[in-house]
């Protein structure tokens, strides 16, 4: 079984600065499984990326993915107001299905 | 690009079962393989069973096998988790998310691209 590994685990940053969230796999990966989610409290997670570095429908260019191997990348260029939120990676195996990274919360500072 | 709407948390004692729905729109249901997820108050993401577009096939995370069944009805574009014999670490918010999956350029991907909003199960 793959575990994933997110650091760090909580990130203070202010609105407009760069947010660089890492994701790092017990063993190597393909690229096509892993995707990365936001989640606001309250609220259902929604797919950002997938494949690594595909953004899904409606998320804004300064939402970015990267990486290979083992180890991952998030990116938000510039943070919105709307962009605090805790981060999820997820990949996708045979056992379980899916697995989850534990977060990284992107808080206001 | 579709919706899901899950019902039929709630409280429920030790022990005992609760049956949970998925309803599907906007979208072909029967085309699409399904996964239930849940998040426990405070806690990450945890995935808790799979199954394809016609039922053929179906997996369970090991901490709900024995214990949780999945099914669904295409004619009703529904998805259901019969829990059992449910714990207090059962507690959680439970999410059904549609699977999408293609193969391009020798990459198969696989993620779930769209979630219902959850329903709260609370065993106690």
């Amino acid at each position: 079984e793959i575990v994933l590994t997110q650091s760090p685990g909580t990130l203070s940053l202010s609105p407009g600065e760069r947010a660089t969230l890492s994701c790092r796999a017990s063993q190597s990966v393909s690229r096509g499984y892993l995707a990365w989610y936001q989640q606001k409290p309250g609220q259902a997670p929604r797919l950002l990326i997938y494949g690594a570095s595909s953004r899904a429908i409606g998320i804004p260019d300064r939402f970015s993915g990267s990486g290979s191997g083992t180890d991952f990348t998030l990116t938000i260029s510039r943070l919105e107001p709307e962009d605090f939120a805790v981060y999820y990676c997820q990949h996708y195996g045979s056992s379980p299905r899916f697995t989850f990274g534990p977060g990284t919360k992107v808080d206001i500072k | 690009e579709g919706q899901l709407v899950e019902s039929g948390g709630g409280w429920v004692q030790p022990g005992g079962s609760l049956r949970l729905s998925c309803a599907a729109s906007g979208f072909t249901f029967s085309s699409n393989e399904m996964n239930w997820v849940r998040q426990a108050p405070g806690k990450g993401l945890e995935w808790v069973s799979y199954i394809s577009g016609r039922s053929k096939t179906t997996y369970y995370a090991d901490s709900v096998k024995g214990r949780f069944t999945i099914s669904r009805d295409n004619a009703k574009n529904s998805l259901y988790l019969q829990m059992n014999s449910l714990r207090a670490e059962d507690t959680a918010v439970y999410y059904c998310a549609r699977e999408y999956s293609y193969g391009y350029a020798n990459y198969d991907y696989y993620y779930m691209d769209v979630w219902g909003k959850g329903t709260t199960v609370t065993v106690s």
